[in-house]
């Protein structure tokens, strides 16, 4: 099946620091994948859109300076937060549509963000 | 906007019983998708459904598409420990791809 891999699964830094996220489809090309934010024991909200060779679409209330992304090539989405602080601390996942496109989604393993 | 109804919100149930839990919506949604999600990891597919009235099984899953297009339903037969975790269901808002999540159902199985 679909394999999408995420990186790091887990990042700890100072507040202010940036933090880049990966998200690679494996084996299959991912015109579009998405990124979530998850709240301890809340459901999975989503950012934006990542569209390969044009701009991010983001949701509502998503600051789009703040949460830059970029999909350069259609196996890897990149997710980064700006100068983070700990309210920025959440579990991020990514997800790539189907090969071919089309549902279902398929997620990476997430990355834990913590910021100091 | 769509938003999913999910229940329950969370279930202790002891080893070798069977689970049900749904999601309904106000809206229409042409496509229910099922995920377990584990602590500290990404959702998993577990039963895609495309059509009205489909019943889809995955080993001891069972899910249904409703009938009226706005609900459906997960079944977990002989649940066994490896169960635990949250279950989501998820469908695309309307004439998109991205998807709405429920708000899980946290499945807890005494052994």
């Amino acid at each position: 099946g679909a394999v999408v891999s995420q990186h790091p699964s887990r990042v700890i830094c100072k507040s202010g620091t940036s933090v880049k996220i990966e998200c690679r489809s494996l084996d299959f090309q991912a015109t579009t994948m998405f990124w979530y934010r998850q709240f301890p024991k809340q459901s999975l909200m989503l950012m934006a859109t990542s569209n390969e060779g044009s701009k991010a679409t983001y949701e509502q209330g998503v600051e789009k300076d703040k949460f830059l992304i970029n999909h350069a090539s259609l196996t890897l989405s990149t997710l980064t937060v700006t100068s983070a602080h700990p309210e920025d601390s959440s579990f991020y996942i990514c997800s790539a549509l189907s090969p071919g496109g089309g549902q279902p989604q398929h997620f990476g393993d997430g990355t834990r963000l913590s910021i100091l | 906007g769509q938003q999913l109804n999910q229940s329950p919100q969370s279930m202790f149930i002891q080893e070798g019983e069977d689970v049900s839990m749904n999601c309904t919506s106000s809206s229409i949604f042409n496509t229910w998708l099922w995920y377990k999600q584990d602590p500290g990891e990404g959702p998993v597919l577990l039963i895609a459904l495309y059509k009205a009235g489909e019943l889809t099984s995955n080993g001891r899953l069972t899910a249904q598409f409703g009938i009226t297009r706005k609900d459906s339903f997960l079944n977990i037969s002989a649940s066994i420990p490896s169960d635990v975790g949250i279950y989501f269901c998820a469908g695309p808002r309307g004439g998109s791809e991205k998807l709405v999540f429920g708000k899980g159902t946290k499945l807890t199985v005494n052994p």
